[in-house]
């Protein structure tokens, strides 16, 4: 099992839909959880970052987690066209331990 | 956010050869990390780069095949070695932000394709 799963999508959406974008999660010691959007031909860049469960909010952005089931929710509002990338949720267990990744959930959101 | 510049951003190279990827970092930091991204899989980490010591190579990733220099607190590079259709995939250069958790900044990554 992997310790992040995310399903790959893609995802198609028409222009200012709510987004949802979910992961899970297997490793109770995951504490710190991020999300990442990736434009095609670019690297990862942050995008939400939050501790342990709660909600963060930026934006049209909200990130969730409930560490209780596992669950990462990342939820975009009034989706636009330049929201297309891939998204990447990850989380680590903090102290300089190492940030898995999931594989990405690739979105496309129609004009 | 550091910003991170990484050159070559894309190459196609025939096997057998080698491959050195640059990551240039505009400010000093104590950790660079290489990561592999291939299609449909997660970001993995390859190693990790501490100025002044061997980096830390993760489970299935050895230092003959993916060589990395750390000359100074803000570059390093990777080199892919002997290269193989196998190794086509993107490598991205990576270092952490400032304050708790691991929050990771990266390069616009290297795409390699291996013929």
């Amino acid at each position: 099992q992997k310790e992040v799963e995310q399903d790959p999508g893609p995802l198609s959406v028409p222009e200012g839909a709510i987004v949802s974008l979910n992961c899970t999660y297997s490793n109770s010691a995951f504490q710190y959880f991020m999300w990442y959007r990736q434009y095609s031909r670019k690297g990862p860049e942050l995008l939400m970052y939050t501790y342990s469960s709660g909600n963060k909010e930026d934006g049209r952005f909200t990130a969730q987690v409930d560490k209780s089931s596992k669950y990462i929710s990342l939820f975009i509002r009034d989706s636009q066209p330049s929201d297309s990338a891939t998204y990447l949720c990850a989380a680590s267990s903090g102290g300089y331990q190492k940030v898995t990744f999931g594989t990405g959930t690739k979105l496309q959101v129609i004009p | 956010s550091a910003v991170i510049s990484q050159k070559p951003s894309r190459d196609i190279c025939q096997r057998g050869t080698s491959l050195t990827i640059q990551c240039q970092v505009d400010s000093q930091v104590t950790m660079m990390f290489w990561y592999r991204q291939q299609p449909g899989q997660s970001l993995t980490l390859i190693a990790t780069a501490n100025q002044g010591s061997e980096a830390t190579y993760e489970s299935g990733f050895v230092i003959d095949k993916f060589p990395i220099s750390r000359p100074n607190l803000t570059f390093s590079t990777l080199t892919v070695s002997n290269m193989s259709p196998e190794d086509s995939s993107i490598y991205l250069c990576s270092v952490l932000g400032q304050g708790p958790g691991e929050k990771l900044f990266f390069g616009s990554g290297t795409q390699l394709s291996v013929l």
